[in-house]
């Protein structure tokens, strides 16, 4: 069966400092990837997505980026890590050419003091 | 663009009692629909689904029936219990990529608090 893992479960770190969150999906090839952030009491903002290795999409324009190294780790980072950059951070995955279900991980709560 | 519009909550329920969450949609095409549930400090779970109209969608007691005529798919249990407490989300598909893959669209959530 496919797993979902994300790391770390909890974050807390200074205005200004780098970040690197990372996402990895195992029992499944070439899914559908994707970074979604969860402001407190708002919903889910898509923040971006891959089809494939190396192929990032972005939805909204912000200081994070994604990058996807391999078939199935997709990483979130930051350079400069802003104090609106707190929020609960969810990977998810889905099977690729038209599956329209979505799978998530057990999310990465960031705080930037 | 495509959207989710869901009841604001909170709402509270005690147990036993009748649930409805409302949701409606705006979409071009026939997207598939989503709920998901969020129980506290963990990541989605999907619920159930439903890709057409009038299918229904149903899991642990709960259902919801795509409803094309007025584009709506409220949640529905007969019977909630104190373990149900969470944000409950309403989702649609959106293609992108040529319509070969898709992203879901949100709505904002409905945090449902069942007290015993």
């Amino acid at each position: 069966s496919q797993t979902i893992h994300q790391w770390p479960a909890t974050l807390v770190q200074p205005v200004g400092s780098p970040l690197s969150l990372e996402c990895t999906v195992e029992g499944t090839s070439n899914p559908n990837l994707y970074w979604y952030r969860q402001a407190a009491g708002r919903g889910l903002q898509l923040l971006f997505y891959s089809v494939g290795i190396g192929q990032i999409s972005s939805e909204v324009p912000q200081n994070l980026s994604a990058s996807r190294p391999q078939d199935r780790q997709f990483i979130l980072s930051s350079k400069k890590l802003l104090l609106s950059d707190s929020g609960f951070y969810l990977c998810a995955w889905s099977v690729s050419g038209g599956a329209e279900t979505q799978y998530f991980g057990p999310g990465t709560r960031l705080l930037v003091l | 663009g495509n959207s989710v519009t869901q009841m604001e909550g909170p709402v509270t329920l005690s147990e036993e009692a009748f649930l409805t969450i409302n949701c409606t949609y705006t979409a071009t095409g026939y997207p598939s629909l989503f709920w998901y549930v969020q129980y506290p400090g963990e990541g989605l779970q999907l619920l159930l689904k439903a890709t057409k109209a009038d299918d229904k969608g149903s899991n642990k007691g709960f259902e919801a029936t795509y409803r094309k005529e007025t584009t709506s798919f409220h949640l529905e249990k007969g019977s909630v219990q104190v373990s149900d407490s969470a944000v409950y989300f309403c989702a649609l598909s959106d293609p992108y990529s040529g319509g070969s893959n898709y992203k879901l669209t949100f709505g904002k959530g409905t945090l449902l608090t069942v007290n015993p």
